[in-house]
């Protein structure tokens, strides 16, 4: 049974990196293409982008200029970078993964990220 | 504002039949890219519901089913339960905006 957890800082403030890392366990994350979503307090479900470990990856237009994806093959992890970042990205953040036709199949349990000075 | 628009909420009895819709554009289900529901209990995390527009994953029981037809899309729940009660979304793919979409989400209330 494939398993992910989001690990990072609970609170991160105003113009600085959120940084998010999921960890893949219970299959290979070179198997399939890996992705964060994020949602708001009380709000819908966005996509943030996904990743493939040797390299290809896509994001959502909207965020495309400060977001970055990486895989990590040797310990099986997922890792988001969102700059400068407002009170407008605080949201739980999930890890997922996709399948070939554009779902989500496996999600971690989310992580909490509050931007606040 | 999502390009997937899907009503707040929806409201029905136990052992009632209800539909979700999730209506579209030509640029999203309308282009025939494939609809996929999820399932958010209070609380937790989304869980799949329905997948590639009316394919049911293995565990999810068969009073959940899914339709597309042109621009709109469908979620139907029949033999309501109080456990159905939860958010519901359908999500695809949008080439206007290249980008993977989910609708605004729909509130299930079971009465």
């Amino acid at each position: 049974q494939v398993q992910l957890q989001e690990s990072g800082p609970g609170l991160v403030k105003p113009s600085e990196t959120l940084s998010l890392t999921c960890t893949v366990s219970g299959g290979s994350i070179t198997s399939y293409y890996w992705s964060w979503i994020r949602q708001p307090p009380g709000k819908g479900l966005e996509w943030i982008g996904y990743m493939y470990y040797s390299g290809g990856s896509y994001h959502n237009p909207s965020l495309e200029s400060r977001v970055t994806i990486s895989v990590d093959t040797s310990k099986n992890q997922l890792s988001l970078k969102l700059s400068s970042v407002t009170a407008a990205d605080t949201a739980v953040y999930y890890c997922a993964r996709r399948r070939t036709t554009d779902y989500f199949d496996y999600w971690g349990q989310g992580a909490l990220v509050t931007v606040s000075s | 504002q999502s390009v997937l628009t899907q009503p707040p909420s929806v409201s029905g009895a136990p052992g009632q039949r209800v539909t979700i819709s999730c209506s579209g554009s030509s640029s999203n289900l309308g282009a025939g890219y494939y609809v996929h529901w999820y399932q958010q209990l209070p609380g937790t995390t989304p869980k799949l519901l329905i997948y590639a527009n009316s394919s049911r994953p293995s565990g999810v029981p068969d009073r959940f089913s899914g339709a597309k037809s042109g621009t709109s899309a469908s979620l139907a729940i029949t033999g309501l339960q109080a456990e159905d009660e939860a958010d519901y979304y359908c999500q695809s793919y949008d080439s206007s905006l290249s980008s993977l979409v989910f609708g605004g989400g729909t509130k299930l209330t079971v009465l």
